[in-house]
């Protein structure tokens, strides 16, 4: 069975500092990891794929297999970036069962 | 616009009073999928159909159903709803295979008394 798992409900930083939130995950065959993001008010939207390799809005996440995690980083905190973050694991291919985590809370104190 | 549309966006119904929530996408997109989220569970996975006519259960499929007879549309129906079925629902669709990534719609809070 696959599993994802967001260790942490509630992460509060100062802007400015660095964001780490945290993504480990469970599937046997190869996966293709995601974070979603949800700002207040707004739908759910896509904000990285780790077979992207891209930077958005100054956020990375890196695929480490060894240790099954996949956790999104920002150098700097921005209040703007104050929302909900999921992690979703899908099979290669996203034709099939999509597993998110609970979900991180980021909150950015001015 | 391209972009998933739910409707509706609030129903609140009784116990054993079937519902439907419709889902539609103009992206031609092959995949799309229902989630409820609950505080405390994320997002769960209730249904998903990877073209025209093929559907499979997700990870909380029990009392609920769906159909897929045109690549834009999938309902969501709730033939007997109870009250554990309260939730946000969310439906989202996506291309398949390395594009793939989802577009939700903007949700539906069903409350069920």
């Amino acid at each position: 069975a696959q599993r994802v798992t967001q260790p942490e409900k509630l992460l509060s930083v100062f802007k400015g500092a660095p964001v780490e939130l945290k993504c480990n995950y469970s599937y046997s065959g190869s996966p293709e990891l995601f974070w979603y993001v949800q700002y207040s008010r707004q739908r759910l939207q896509l904000l990285l794929r780790h077979i992207s390799r891209e930077s958005i809005k100054g956020f990375t996440a890196d695929l480490n297999k060894g240790e099954t995690s996949f956790h999104l980083k920002k150098p700097f905190a921005q209040e703007e970036d104050s929302a909900m973050y999921y992690c979703a694991l899908s099979p290669s291919g996203g034709y099939q069962k999509v597993t998110f985590g609970i979900g991180t809370k980021l909150q950015v104190i001015p | 616009e391209a972009q998933v549309t739910q409707n509706p966006r609030y129903l609140i119904t009784v116990t054993g009073k079937k519902l439907t929530v419709t889902c539609s996408q103009n992206m031609n997109h092959e995949y799309m999928s229902w989630y409820r989220q609950d505080p405390g569970l994320g997002l769960r996975q209730i249904y998903y159909s990877m073209n025209v006519e093929v559907t499979d259960k997700g990870d909380v499929p029990e009392g609920y159903k769906v159909s897929r007879k045109e690549k834009r549309n999938f309902p969501l129906i709730l033939e007997s709803p109870s009250p554990n079925q309260t939730s946000l629902y969310f439906c989202a669709s996506s291309l398949s295979g390395s594009l793939f990534s989802l577009h939700f719609g903007n949700g539906t809070r069903l409350t069920v008394t």
